[in-house]
């Protein structure tokens, strides 16, 4: 069946180094993915976004990388900071429905 | 906050009572949904609205009951709850029910069933 993939649960990483957080998606009718930050407490924030005719966007700190060949996503975070502590979920859009898959998230903890 | 209100932050019920979630969202958005996020579990979709009529029911169990009244307001009505229920039950919206619009969610009810 369709799934989205985050197999690390927790990845620790030194304040000031970069981040980088995996996706594996199955299905290769999806055209739209979604990166989101769900802190403690929170509901999951809209960080960016990617349609799939981009291979690479970046926002503010933050990157998506899109390998539409292997069916893959990443997320790149520049110059950690404690606030970015968090877990980070990606989404698609399946094949193109309003339903999005999630995958089951990434802690990120920030070590200082 | 990210334009999307849930109200109670937690809430406890016993097996035999009823409750409501409320959701309310001022961004203009059409689409409102919920969601039920489980430890270690990925969100699993629950309900859709798109301009107040339910367009989704993702074979959600019938103690679980959602009303739309308005594009605006979104509820959860719970009955007879199970402990497996016990979850943060979250909303979201959308400007539409489109596959590429990125959803706005509340911070969620953190709900437990004893």
């Amino acid at each position: 069946g369709e799934s989205v993939g985050l197999h690390l649960p927790t990845l620790s990483v030194q304040e000031g180094d970069n981040s980088i957080i995996n996706c594996a998606y199955s299905n290769s009718a999806s055209d739209y993915f979604i990166w989101y930050k769900q802190e403690s407490g929170k509901g999951p924030q809209f960080i960016i976004d990617i349609r799939s005719n981009m291979d690479k966007r970046q926002g503010q700190r933050v990157t998506v990388l899109l390998n539409k060949t292997v069916k893959h996503l990443s997320l790149q975070i520049a110059a950690t900071q404690p606030g970015d502590s968090a877990v980070y979920f990606c989404a698609e859009n399946g094949s193109g429905t309003y339903k999005y898959i999630f995958g089951t998230g990434t802690r990120l903890k920030v070590l200082a | 906050e990210t334009g999307v209100t849930q109200t109670p932050r937690h809430l406890v019920m016993g097996m035999t009572n009823k409750k409501s979630l409320k959701c309310e969202q001022h961004l203009g958005h059409n689409a409102m949904y919920w969601y039920k996020q489980s430890a270690k579990k990925p969100l699993e979709l629950m309900f859709v609205y798109n301009f107040k009529e339910q367009t989704e029911n993702n074979s959600v169990p019938s103690r679980f009951s959602p009303e739309c009244p308005n594009s605006s307001h979104l509820f959860l009505h719970l009955h007879t709850l199970q402990p497996e229920d016990s979850a943060l039950y979250l909303c979201a919206s959308s400007q539409e029910r489109a596959s590429n619009y990125g959803y706005t969610f509340g911070s969620g009810t953190r709900l437990t069933v004893v």
